[in-house]
This record gives C-alpha cells, sequence and structure tokens, in this order.
C-alpha cells in the first residue's frame, strides 16, 4: 500500500509569496494531521481533521496558515504570505480510528523562506 | 492534557552496547504510548506502541519498551547497538479528549560510535 504521500518534498520560496503544500492519506484513514518540525520547537501539531471536518486547529500558528481537507483523499496546507520563520519541515499524516491509534507519516515538506 | 518527557536530548553508545532512551508520561488516564524514529532527511516512522494488555512490547529493528505504570514511564531499549541505529527517536502519547491526538517528547539524538 501506498503510504502517505506529500507534495511538494522541498520547496524555496520568497518572503511574501504563498505557499501550497499537499498531502494524499492512506486510503481509508479518516483522520489527517498537519505538524511542523523546527529546531527550536520540534514537533508540533498545527491542524487535524477526522472525516475531513477540522476538529482542532489550535496549533495554526496565526491567519497566515490556513488548510483545508476537500475530500478524503487530499488535504493542502497553506502559507499566505510567507515568512522567513515559516522554515520548516511539514509533514502530514493520517490514521484510521480501527488501526490501533497507529499514526503513519508522509517524508515531509521541507520548505525554505527566504 | 497529557504529555512525554524525553530525558536527555543526545546519547552516544558504543556499536554493540545496550541502547536505553529514556521516556516518562504525565496522564490522568490510562495512555496509548508510542516510540518513532525518525532517520536524517526522512519522515517518522512507528518502532512500537503500548494501547493494551502487555506491558513489555517489542517493535521493529530489535527494539522493544515497557510500560511500567508505578514510574510513569516507557523507555525504549535495545540489547546491542548498531550503527545503522543513529537516528533522532521520538516519545509520544495520546492526549486527552479522543481523536488520535499525538503529543511528541523533544527527541534525542542517538549517536553510535565505532
Amino acid at each position: 500500500d501506498a503510504g502517505v504521500i506529500q507534495s511538494p518534498r522541498h520547496e524555496v520560496t520568497e518572503m511574501g509569496q504563498e505557499v501550497t503544500l499537499r498531502c494524499k492519506p492512506i486510503s481509508g484513514h479518516d483522520y489527517l494531521f498537519w505538524y511542523r518540525q523546527t529546531m527550536m520547537r520540534g514537533l508540533e501539531l498545527l491542524i487535524y481533521f477526522n472525516n475531513n471536518v477540522p476538529i482542532d486547529d489550535s496549533g495554526m500558528p496565526e491567519d497566515r496558515f490556513s488548510a483545508k481537507m476537500p475530500n478524503a483523499s487530499f488535504s493542502t496546507l497553506k502559507i499566505q504570505p510567507s515568512e522567513p520563520r515559516d522554515s520548516a519541515v511539514y509533514f502530514c499524516a493520517s490514521s484510521a480510528t480501527d488501526s490501533g491509534n497507529t499514526i503513519y507519516f508522509g517524508e515531509g515538506s521541507w520548505l525554505t523562506v527566504v | 492534557a497529557q504529555s512525554v518527557t524525553q530525558l536527555g536530548s543526545h546519547v552516544s553508545v558504543s556499536e554493540g552496547a545496550l541502547v536505553l532512551l529514556r521516556c516518562n508520561y504525565s496522564s490522568s488516564v490510562p495512555p496509548y504510548l508510542f516510540w518513532y524514529v525518525q532517520y536524517p532527511n526522512q519522515g517518522l516512522q512507528l518502532l512500537l506502541k503500548y494501547t493494551t494488555g502487555a506491558t513489555l512490547v517489542k517493535g521493529i529493528n530489535g527494539f522493544e519498551a515497557e510500560f511500567k505504570k508505578s514510574e510513569t514511564s516507557f523507555h525504549l531499549t535495545k540489547p546491542s547497538a548498531h550503527m545503522s541505529d543513529a537516528a533522532e527517536y521520538f516519545c509520544a502519547v495520546i492526549s486527552g479528549g479522543g481523536g488520535n491526538k499525538l503529543t511528541f517528547g523533544t527527541g534525542t539524538q542517538l549517536k553510535v560510535e565505532l
């Protein structure tokens, strides 16, 4: 089975530009998570969805960040406008209610804002 | 809220020596506990998990962990370290409120020396 698929794997963008990160969860999974990893703050949960509905977005840093899940097989995380402090690795992850609480991670999107 | 504390941000062992990575949890309800491994420039991979049942849990690559309620610990061990074990290891707990929401520790970087 294909795992969680993220794109792009690497992105370098200029400050002020819009960034869109994409995620395809594992088929059949009903939970989707977006995490951010930085040296300073470690792994932070930004937002998670259950059955395409956002459940907890308390980790979203500010209004510049938004996430959507239009269907069960696709989610986006947008940053507009981007800032250098947004440079991080963004992980998408998914899990299924009946999977014993195991969360599966994608390979990450490595974002650099210059 | 539930949380985990990883003692020691860096651990160094000799090849063939015992690996011990420490994790203590804080939880008001029975926790679900996990260890993930992250190799350089890669995503997170599940090593093992404890949900219910047997307190000694065996995972991939020869790792195991024991859930000790009396000590609120879930330490990760491997009898004999291999060079390929060099990576960052994260302990994590399912947070209260349901929804499979994982909260991570700050990570332990394992270095294996010849």
